[in-house]
């Protein structure tokens, strides 16, 4: 079953714009990831946010988690076309069975020249 | 450090036969995961190695999916007969120390 859910499915922009992308999801974690990924390729990992931790950054990311209400967000800001692609937030948590990651539905982001 | 291996990268196959997909892990790497992404959704776990050992397969089709990790090192998944809605892409990772997962490039596959 999917951990998380993500909002919107699908984001069109202009270039130059921020984008923000938000995740939820039921579980404890031990951290939460972002991915992207561009038609037929691979998954590409973009930052990782412990659960201990409320903000992160990386170039035009900001990554925020809020363990409480079990949500987090990805903001790319000054969008460029390039940025286009499908973005996942992906749970990582600890089971029985040891660690895993768990995908949400993903956003797709269209980012107009 | 050399990347998730897989292979191969596309396949069409005919519904009823079998296929085979192959994952060379990042060297050292004592986890293993196969996912399974159909078209506009995200990627589902089917089957988690540690080393050699399969630690969960509960989210895997036995009666038509089987995978292996002998050695503990490169596996493979098959599926036998294959099914129009297995088309997917299958994805193969591995997870190191500090959280660190790395996806391979997927194998495309297509069952007509």
């Amino acid at each position: 079953s999917q951990q998380g859910e993500e909002d919107p499915q699908a984001l069109s922009i202009q270039e130059g714009e921020n984008a923000t992308m938000n995740c939820s999801y039921k579980t404890s974690i031990n951290n939460l990831q972002w991915y992207r990924q561009n038609s037929g390729r691979g998954l590409v990992h973009l930052i990782l946010i412990r659960s201990n931790e409320r903000e992160k950054h990386s170039g035009r990311l900001r990554v925020t988690l809020d363990t409480s209400k079990k949500s987090s967000s990805l903001l790319i800001t000054a969008s460029r076309a390039a940025d286009t692609a499908s973005y996942f937030c992906a749970t990582d948590a600890f089971g029985t069975s040891g660690s895993r990651l768990t995908f949400g539905e993903g956003t797709q982001l269209t980012v107009n020249p | 450090e050399a990347g998730v291996a897989q292979s191969p990268r596309y396949k069409i196959i005919e519904k009823r036969q079998s296929v085979a997909f192959w994952c060379n892990p990042i060297s050292g790497h004592a986890t293993l995961y196969w996912y399974q992404q159909i078209l506009g959704q995200g990627p589902k776990l089917l089957i988690q190695f540690q080393n050699n050992g399969v630690v969960d397969d509960s989210q895997l089709p036995k009666d038509r999916f089987s995978a292996e990790r002998l050695k503990g090192v490169d596996s493979t998944l098959k599926i036998q007969p294959a099914k129009l809605e297995d088309s997917a892409v299958y994805l193969c990772a591995s997870r190191g120390a500090n959280y660190g997962y790395t996806f391979g490039s997927g194998t495309r596959l297509t069952v007509v």
